[in-house]
């Protein structure tokens, strides 16, 4: 298995809501991460784990709240976020945080927050 | 700041051209790596170059490590429809106690078939 997957591949919510997006790789990678993309831009990082502990979090507000339940699953929590905060929302893995290898992407989850 | 610029944002050609897109840093870097995002997709991992002076090829796509580890160019030659796409250089970076992918702001390509 080579992919990361991404649930749900579409998510509208209100600012009231609180949702969550999963993220499920099975390839032994030991770093995960969360990333946002708003059209035409790069991606920007928001949090890595590595073996399970949050290693970088990039001053993201607390409305997106990060979990990683065990080595395979990544979590982002949501809640009560702001129109701004739609975007696509990529979760990715590595084999460490070495740099020897590239990031597997997962395909995303279209978030729009009305 | 550490910084990774790429050119050109946008690039339009007509199939069967070539096509180069260009990547320097601010700061010498350890390795850097391509990625390729088709509209509507997610980035896909294309290559990573090491060495100093490095290139390495993949079918119509070429790829090169300048001298001094501060730049790098992705070249494509006889463009196909398939090619199009946003092409993204990133390179690791120091962030305080940690390193972090630094990414370029991407060349997306347009081609004409």
């Amino acid at each position: 298995d080579t992919e990361v997957t991404q649930t749900p591949k579409h998510l509208v919510m209100g600012m009231t809501n609180k949702k969550s997006l999963k993220c499920e790789q099975h390839m032994g990678h030991r770093a995960m991460y969360w990333y946002k993309q708003k059209a035409k831009k790069p991606p920007e990082l928001m949090f890595v784990y590595s073996y399970e502990k949050l290693s970088i979090n990039e001053s993201v507000p607390s409305r997106f709240s990060p979990e990683c339940p065990n080595s395979s699953l990544l979590n982002l929590h949501l809640h009560a976020l702001q129109p701004e905060d739609s975007a696509l929302y990529l979760c990715a893995s590595s084999q460490d945080l070495d740099f020897n290898y590239g990031y597997t992407f997962g395909s995303g989850t279209r978030l729009t927050v009305v | 700041g550490q910084q990774v610029m790429q050119i050109p944002q946008y690039q339009h050609v007509q199939e069967g051209e070539d096509f180069t897109t260009y990547c320097n840093s601010s700061t010498t870097l350890s390795n850097i790596q391509w990625y390729k995002q088709r509209p509507g997709g997610h980035p896909v991992f294309l290559i990573q170059l090491v060495k100093s002076g490095e290139v390495k090829k993949q079918k119509r796509l070429t790829f090169q490590f300048g001298e001094a580890k501060k730049n790098s160019s992705l070249h494509i030659t006889a463009t196909q429809t398939t090619d199009v796409g946003t092409y993204f250089c990133a390179g690791p970076i120091n962030a305080g106690n940690n390193r972090k992918l630094i990414w370029g702001l991407g060349t997306s390509l347009a081609v004409n078939p």
